[in-house]
């Protein structure tokens, strides 16, 4: 099964900040997020390895909960750049999330 | 240099007809995987081989038969094809069958069938 992303789309004014979650009904022992603008491939954001991990890029970050099997990524003052989809992707079976459509207006 | 390599980029063309996409990494990566995106933008997984070998076949017609020559190519073959079989192919790449590798993922072709 593919993991579960939530909410499935987001509108946000230049500045603010949004949650993406994901979760599985499949162990997660690892954690992807991708992001794909219109009309390109997916790019790869970070990877969370460990349970309880956190890791950031620029003022994306990730969390992980490996017991709980979800992973959740924080965008904070969101900058025009970060529209585009974001995919989880549980490594375990290479599936992605349904993706979570992110619009940020000025 | 592209890391991840497709062609061609776009192809239209009839149902019933056979048509190849191919796809080539320069990263030294061992796995190649090929997904389909539709047009909800859900991403699956077809395929994926690890250093040539078939790992991952999915619930994917027979009519989709990959090919991979050596570990830097992995080509797409779609026999008969039909109206659902319009999609972006995307190929990618990484490093490792550990499932730790990030997906390297070239630019996607885009089917058309009309």
């Amino acid at each position: 099964q593919q993991p579960v992303q939530s909410p499935q789309a987001v509108i946000l004014r230049e500045g603010e900040d949004a949650v993406i979650n994901c979760s599985s009904s499949k162990a997660l022992y690892s954690v992807h997020w991708y992001r794909q603008k219109h009309g390109e491939a997916p790019v790869f954001l970070m990877i969370l390895l460990k349970g309880g991990e956190q890791k950031g890029h620029d003022k994306i970050s990730a969390s992980f909960n490996e017991k709980k099997q979800q992973s959740s990524l924080y965008l904070t003052a969101s900058q025009l750049s970060y529209s585009g989809t974001y995919f989880c992707y549980n490594n375990n079976d290479m599936r992605f999330g349904a993706g979570t459509r992110l619009t940020v207006k000025p | 240099d592209t890391a991840v390599s497709q062609t061609p980029k776009y192809l239209v063309t009839q149902m019933g007809n056979d048509k190849s996409i191919k796809c080539e990494q320069n990263l030294g990566h061992d796995t190649m995987y090929w997904y389909k995106q539709d047009s909800k933008k859900f991403l699956k997984i077809m395929f994926s081989y690890n250093n040539k070998e078939l790992i991952i076949n999915e619930t994917v017609p027979n009519r989709f038969s990959p090919k991979s020559p050596d570990k830097a190519h992995l080509n797409l073959h779609i026999n008969s094809l039909e109206l659902g079989d319009s999609a972006v192919y995307f190929c990618a790449s990484s490093q490792g069958h550990s499932h730790t590798g990030e997906l390297f993922f070239g630019e996607g072709s885009r089917l058309t069938v009309l």
